[in-house]
This record gives structure tokens, sequence and C-alpha cells, in this order.
């Protein structure tokens, strides 16, 4: 079956540091992948997304590479701000989408 | 409209009550899916559609469930009887193609608070 598995958190950071949240996922097939961003109150914002293997998604800083061979989807922001604080998103689209519990960012200034 | 609108923002049931909720989706689009959302969570699939036909309604988590969209535009999510294990956010999301389409994306609306006291 399809699901997704992200790395548990809550991550804390300072500002400017590098970000990596991990994502493996396990799919019949060839998904397609997906990051969302929840900020407070608010509902799940499409980050970014990758159609095939190899692929990367890239939007305000932060990337992810579709890597088949790992069945990995991470994301990375190589200098966080204290705006990105937030829960981030996995998912991938089966028949219909799947999404990882969750991560909690926290960035401090 | 611009985006995906719910309503309401926030709803308290007492235990028993029933619940709707309303999804008004982005204009043309044709696929409307309803998610649950714990707390600490990530949003769990309870039902699609495809315009007004209910193609999968394989997450409901019983019969106390009920959704339909019978225009193939705006939804509703009915909760009847509701217990204290229904409250969470119920989240609509939409997307322009239907399924089958590669690379689809769905856009969510912010999502219904329910809290059953």
């Amino acid at each position: 079956g399809n699901s997704v598995t992200q790395m548990e958190g809550p991550v804390t950071l300072s500002e400017e540091a590098f970000l990596t949240i991990n994502c493996t996922y396990t799919a019949t097939g060839y998904p397609s992948l997906f990051w969302y961003v929840q900020y407070p109150g608010e509902g799940l914002q499409l980050l970014l997304k990758a159609t095939k293997a190899d692929d990367k998604g890239s939007n305000k800083g932060f990337e992810a590479t579709y890597r088949k061979e790992t069945t990995s989807f991470h994301l990375e922001k190589g200098s966080v701000q204290v705006s990105d604080s937030a829960v981030y998103f996995c998912a991938l689209r089966g028949n219909q989408f799947y999404f990882g519990t969750g991560t909690s960012l926290t960035v401090i200034p | 409209g611009a985006g995906v609108s719910q309503s309401p923002r926030y709803k308290v049931a007492k235990r028993g009550q029933d619940v709707a909720l309303r999804c008004d989706p982005i204009s043309g689009h044709v696929s409307l899916f309803w998610y649950q959302q714990a707390l600490g969570q990530g949003p769990e699939f309870l039902t699609y559609f495809q315009n007004e036909a209910q193609l999968d309604k394989s997450g409901l988590p019983s019969d106390r469930f009920f959704a339909e969209r019978p225009e193939g535009s705006v939804s509703t999510l009915k909760i009847q009887r509701t217990q204290q294990e229904d409250s969470a956010v119920y989240l609509c999301a939409s997307s322009l193609a239907a399924m089958g389409g590669s690379g689809n994306t769905i856009y969510f609306g912010e999502g219904s608070w329910l809290t059953v006291v």
C-alpha cells in the first residue's frame, strides 16, 4: 500500500541554521510527491512538488529531490527564518493523497 | 472564489448533536476531498468526489458520517450523533482534474474545527 513516514519533531533551530526534514515513502508505481506547510490556525498550503524520479521541487528557498533509489523526498533549506515556523507535511499522490504525521518546526531568533 | 472556502470555521457541538460542515471548492475544480485531522496528526482521508459522484468513501469512520456534492460544486459533510472522538479539524480540498491525471495538486481550505463536548 501507500504510506509516508516523516521525521518526528518537534524541531527547534536558530535563525539562519540549515534545515533537513526527512521523508520516506512506500508506494506502488511512481507517485507524485509533495510538501505541504501549515501555519498556526491555517489550512495546508502547497510548498513544492515533484512528479518523477530525480525531479527537484523548490519554492521559497526550500528544496526536495525525488529519490527513487532511496524512496525519499527530504525537505531542505539552507538558512531558515523565524517566519518558517510551521508544521510541514510530506505527501504522496496515489489513488488519493497520503500524508505523513507532520513535523513541527520552530525557528528562534 | 479564489480559494477553497469552508464554514463554519469553528463549531462546538454537544455530544449527540448533528453537525453539517460546508465546503465551497475552487470554481471549476472537478475533484473534491474531505480529510480529518486530529490534533498533532496528519490529515486522514475521508472521502473523494469527482464532480457529483462520490467515488471513494472508504475513509469515513462510521455510518454516522455522510457527505454529498449534489451539483458537483459545493459539498457538505454531515456527522450525526456526534461523539467526543469526532473532535478534529475537517479539511476540504479540491483539484482541477480528476485523480487520474499526473502531478495533480490539491488545494486546501482552512478547515472547520469541530469540538464535541
